[in-house]
């Protein structure tokens, strides 16, 4: 199993620019998650999935849509993108709620 | 409000050494706590996880534990070894369904020889 994987591993935007960064699992797992890691802080909730079909907002989804039409695909939408958004993006699957969490090894992105 | 306090934020060790990384807690009400491990510039991965009810887990030289009562959890690691450096965060889980997990800022440990 590749686990799970995230694409691109690194990019600069500017500012007002969209992308999406992929994130996919193959452990046929119900719940994925997509957390920001600014330095020195914590990670941070940005949106979560409990199934195809079924997404949530976290605890800062501002600037942030998803979309989970399969279960294996996360992808997390950056519309108008702003220097706020700066940050390490991790994705992460769980076969349930109370469940070990598998991280992907991260998007770093940069908005200038 | 939900939070976790990690302490130290930094800590350097000699190869071969113990040390001993704190997490205090205010989740409540309270489902789990989990460690992680994460090495520099790689997505954490979980060490343990212990519910309310456990008072400790190993895993090979790791061993976390946990006092529900004072809401604290603290992790030993036996016998450090060079690859031990990287930074390991303590996680809550409330015991809500749809409240999100509550991660601490980390420990950052240096392991030199």
């Amino acid at each position: 199993n590749a686990g799970v994987t995230q694409t691109p591993k690194f990019r600069i935007l500017k500012i007002g620019q969209s992308m999406t960064l992929q994130c996919a699992q193959d452990m046929n797992h119900n719940y994925m998650y997509w957390y920001r890691q600014d330095p020195g802080m914590g990670l941070k909730l940005i949106y979560y999935s409990v199934g195809a079909g079924i997404t949530d907002k976290g605890e800062v989804p501002n600037g942030y849509n998803v979309s989970r039409s399969t279960t294996e695909d996360f992808p997390l939408r950056l519309e108008l993108a702003a220097p706020s958004q700066t940050s390490v993006y991790f994705c992460a699957s769980s076969e349930g709620q109370n469940n070990e969490q598998f991280f992907g090894p991260g998007t770093r992105l940069t908005v200038l | 409000k939900n939070q976790v306090e990690q302490s130290p934020q930094s800590l350097i060790i000699l190869e071969g050494k113990n040390c001993t990384l704190q997490c205090n807690y205010t989740v409540s009400p309270f489902s789990n706590l989990r460690w992680y491990k994460q090495d520099t510039g790689r997505g954490p991965v979980s060490l343990t996880i212990m519910t309310f009810s456990e008072n400790t887990k190993s895993n090979g030289r790791y061993t976390a534990t946990l006092d529900a009562d004072t809401k604290q959890s603290s992790l030993h690691i036996t016998a450090s070894q060079l690859s031990d450096s990287a930074s390991y965060i303590c996680v809550a889980t409330p015991y809500s369904g749809n409240t999100p997990l509550v991660f601490g800022k980390g420990t950052r440990l240096s392991v030199i020889a």
